[in-house]
C-alpha cells in the first residue's frame, strides 16, 4: 500500500520569503504521479503542480517547483516570492501510473500561513 | 464552464439517519470520483464512477453507495449515519476514456456533512 507522510502540520512565513513544504512517500511502484495541491478556506481543492516519476527534470510552474528526490521517496514544494493569497492548506499526494488505479491518495496536509 | 459542482454545500443530520450528496462533473467528464476528509485530515478516496459503474472501491463500508446517471452526475449515499461520517465530501471529475494517460482530476467545492 502507498502511504504519504507531511512532518509538517504548520508552518509561518513573511510575505515574498521563500517557503518549502516537505513530504515523503512510500510505494513499490516504479511509475506514478505525484501532486501537490491546494486547499484554501473555500475549500476547494487545486491542483498546485505535478510531477511524473519517470521524469528527472523537477517540475515547475511559475513560483511554484518541486525538488523530486526518487531514490529517496522524497517530494518537497518550494514556493518563492510568497503571497498573501498563497495562505492554505496544502496536500502531498500520489498517484499509481496505471489505468484501472488512478484514485488519489493524500497525506495529512500542511498549513501554510503567509504574514503580511 | 460551471467546473464540478456539488449540493448542498452543508448538511446537518442525526445518528441514524440516511443521507444523499450530489455531484455534476465538469463538461466533458464522464468519471466521477468520491472522498472523504475529515477535520485535519487528508481526503480519502471512497469510490469512484464511470459509464453508471463502480470501477474502484477505498476501503469503506457498505453503508457508503453510489449512483452514476447517464448524464455522468453521481450521488453519494451513506445509510446509519455515525458520528464518525462528519466530514467533508469532495467530488472530483475527470475523463476516464483512455485510462493511459494522465487524466486529472478536478474538485468541487464538497459538501459539509455533521452528524448530530
Amino acid at each position: 500500500a502507498q502511504t504519504v507522510t507531511q512532518s509538517q502540520p504548520e508552518m509561518s512565513v513573511q510575505e515574498a520569503e521563500t517557503v518549502t513544504l516537505s513530504c515523503t512517500y512510500d510505494t513499490s511502484e516504479n511509475n506514478y504521479y505525484l501532486f501537490w495541491y491546494k486547499q484554501p478556506p473555500s475549500r476547494q481543492m487545486i491542483l498546485v503542480i505535478r510531477q511524473e516519476a519517470y521524469k528527472q527534470q523537477n517540475a515547475t510552474e511559475n513560483r511554484f517547483s518541486v525538488n523530486f528526490q526518487k531514490a529517496a521517496k522524497s517530494f518537497s514544494l518550494k514556493i518563492s516570492d510568497s503571497q498573501l493569497g498563497d495562505t492554505a492548506m496544502y496536500f502531498c499526494a500520489f498517484m499509481k501510473h496505471e489505468g484501472r488505479d488512478d484514485k488519489i491518495i493524500f497525506g495529512k496536509g500542511t498549513r501554510l500561513h503567509i504574514l503580511p | 464552464d460551471a467546473g464540478v459542482t456539488q449540493s448542498p454545500t452543508h448538511l446537518i443530520k442525526t445518528r441514524g439517519q440516511q443521507v444523499t450528496l450530489r455531484c455534476s462533473p465538469k463538461s466533458g467528464h464522464d468519471t466521477v470520483s468520491w472522498y472523504q476528509q475529515a477535520l485535519g485530515q487528508g481526503p480519502q478516496f471512497i469510490f469512484q464512477y464511470y459509464e453508471e459503474e463502480e470501477r474502484q472501491r477505498g476501503n469503506f463500508p457498505d453503508r457508503f453507495s453510489g449512483h452514476q446517471f447517464p448524464n455522468y452526475s453521481s450521488e453519494l449515499n451513506v445509510n446509519a449515519l455515525l458520528l464518525g461520517d462528519s466530514a467533508l465530501y469532495l467530488c472530483a471529475s475527470s475523463q476516464g476514456l483512455d485510462r493511459n494517460y494522465y487524466n486529472e482530476q478536478f474538485f468541487g467545492p464538497g459538501t459539509r456533512l455533521t452528524v448530530l
